[in-house]
């Protein structure tokens, strides 16, 4: 079966610092697709990043970067100097591939305050 | 392109009522598919579709209906609502070539 933990329910930081939310998969398929989503207070979800497990090049995208170890079977997602926009509720996510590609697997949810 | 789009927004019922949360996409994906949101349960998968006419359930399907007639569109159908069925539901649609999900804006559900 497949499982998605994120361990950090809840986390404050003070704007401008940097805040790393981790996230810890369990699958027995050899290739699958990792997510991250954000879902703002808005409500609705954020397609953020999807990795696939075949690429474990760690990726940066302005103030986020994701790190990557299938070795840990982690994907944990970090943003640098956060920002009050940052304040949401964050994702992650499993899939396998062809037909279970639909079939997303989502951890808790961590969600990030950012305190001006 | 509207993308996945949810009706209605919020929605109140009683134990007991039936009613149908609508989903459509213009995407033309073949993979949609049901989530129910739940308080520090992240989202759960109810049932999905990989194509018109193919539904099959997914995590948490009790309690829930769905058909697929059309690319377009599919409809979650309580028969009987319940109060644990208060949620927040969220479609999903995605195309074969494995890009991300697209989701719509959600259905707030109340079941008094």
């Amino acid at each position: 079966a497949q499982k998605v933990t994120q361990a950090q329910t809840e986390i404050s930081v003070v704007e401008k610092e940097d805040v790393t939310l981790d996230c810890v998969y369990e699958t027995r398929d050899t290739t699958y697709y990792l997510f991250w989503y954000k879902q703002p207070p808005s409500g609705e979800l954020v397609f953020l990043i999807r990795r696939n497990s075949f690429d474990e090049q760690n990726e940066i995208s302005g103030r986020y970067s994701w790190n990557f170890q299938k070795s840990t079977s982690s994907f944990n997602f970090t943003i640098t100097a956060s920002q009050v926009v940052d304040s949401a509720v964050y994702f992650c996510a499993l899939s396998g591939l062809g037909q279970g590609a639909q079939k997303l697997v989502f951890g808790q949810g961590t969600r990030l305050t950012i305190n001006p | 392109n509207a993308g996945v789009t949810q009706t209605p927004k919020f929605q109140v019922l009683k134990t007991g009522q039936s009613m149908t949360l609508q989903c459509a996409q213009d995407m033309n994906h073949e993979y949609m598919s049901w989530y129910r949101q739940d308080p520090g349960m992240g989202l759960r998968l109810i049932h999905y579709s990989v194509g018109a006419g193919i539904t099959d359930q997914g995590e948490v399907p009790n309690g829930y209906n769905v058909s697929r007639s059309t690319t377009e569109d599919f409809p979650l159908r309580l028969l009987s609502a319940a109060p644990s069925q208060t949620s927040v539901y969220f479609c999903a649609s995605r195309g074969r070539q494995n890009t991300e999900a697209f989701f719509g804006q959600g259905t707030r559900l109340t079941v008094v």
